[in-house]
């Protein structure tokens, strides 16, 4: 079993739709949860983090965790076509040890 | 402001041939990583360095070895490349549990 696990898409969503990426995790030790964004080609840039459960809100972008089921996600609002990228779901468990998920691709079509 | 520094950006070795990514980091991080890229595959764990003076294995380390110089470098070594190690690799590095972590721009190694 994967560390942390993510459908790798793509996700398809019309312009101005919720986007919602899903992320499961193992270990229960874990303790901070980010989202990153990469464009192709590109080092990914960090969207938000989250580490007491329930909702975190930042403009467009909810990051919501429940460590009961182990269990983050992101939802996108009124989704944009600049934001087609790949989302990246990293887990900071035991001794500073930051694992990625696979990423999801999200296609935003206009 | 640097952030973090890779060098080479660019890489084209033979099999069999060895060499050193540089990592650098000017923002006084405790923790540094090494991940490596491929179509579909997310970032995969290399090594890391909770601390200087500290190196742990990841998901991934077969065929590599790393060296923590010091707080600022954070060095990966390729002694026998292989067509496998054929990837982008990112360097990072982390303050600390609930801050972000910075990426290096990578390194794209190409093993002929």
């Amino acid at each position: 079993q994967k560390e942390v696990e993510q459908n790798s898409g793509p996700l398809s969503v019309p312009e101005g739709a919720i986007a919602s990426l899903n992320c499961t995790y193992s270990d229960r030790g874990s303790q901070s949860f980010f989202w990153y964004r990469q464009y192709s080609g590109k080092s990914p840039e960090l969207i938000m983090f989250i580490y007491s459960n329930g909702d975190k809100e930042d403009g467009r972008f909810t990051a919501q965790l429940n460590k009961a089921s182990q269990y983050v996600s992101l939802l996108i609002r009124d989704s944009q076509p600049s934001d087609s990228a790949t989302y990246l779901c990293a887990v900071n468990g035991g001794f500073q040890k930051l694992v990625f998920g696979t990423g999801t691709r999200l296609l935003v079509s206009p | 402001n640097a952030g973090v520094t890779q060098t080479p950006k660019f890489q084209v070795l033979k099999t069999g041939q060895s060499m050193t990514l540089q990592c650098a980091q000017d923002m006084n991080h405790n923790s540094m990583y090494w991940y490596r890229q491929d179509p579909g595959m997310g970032l995969r764990l290399i090594y890391y360095s909770a601390s200087e003076g500290t190196t742990d294995k990841g998901e991934v380390p077969n065929g590599y070895n790393v060296s923590r110089l010091n707080k600022r470098e954070f060095s990966l070594r390729l002694e026998s490349a292989a067509p496998s190690q054929t990837s982008v690799y990112f360097c990072a590095s982390h303050p600390g549990m609930n801050t972000e972590a910075f990426f290096g721009q990578g390194t794209r190694l190409t093993v002929v």
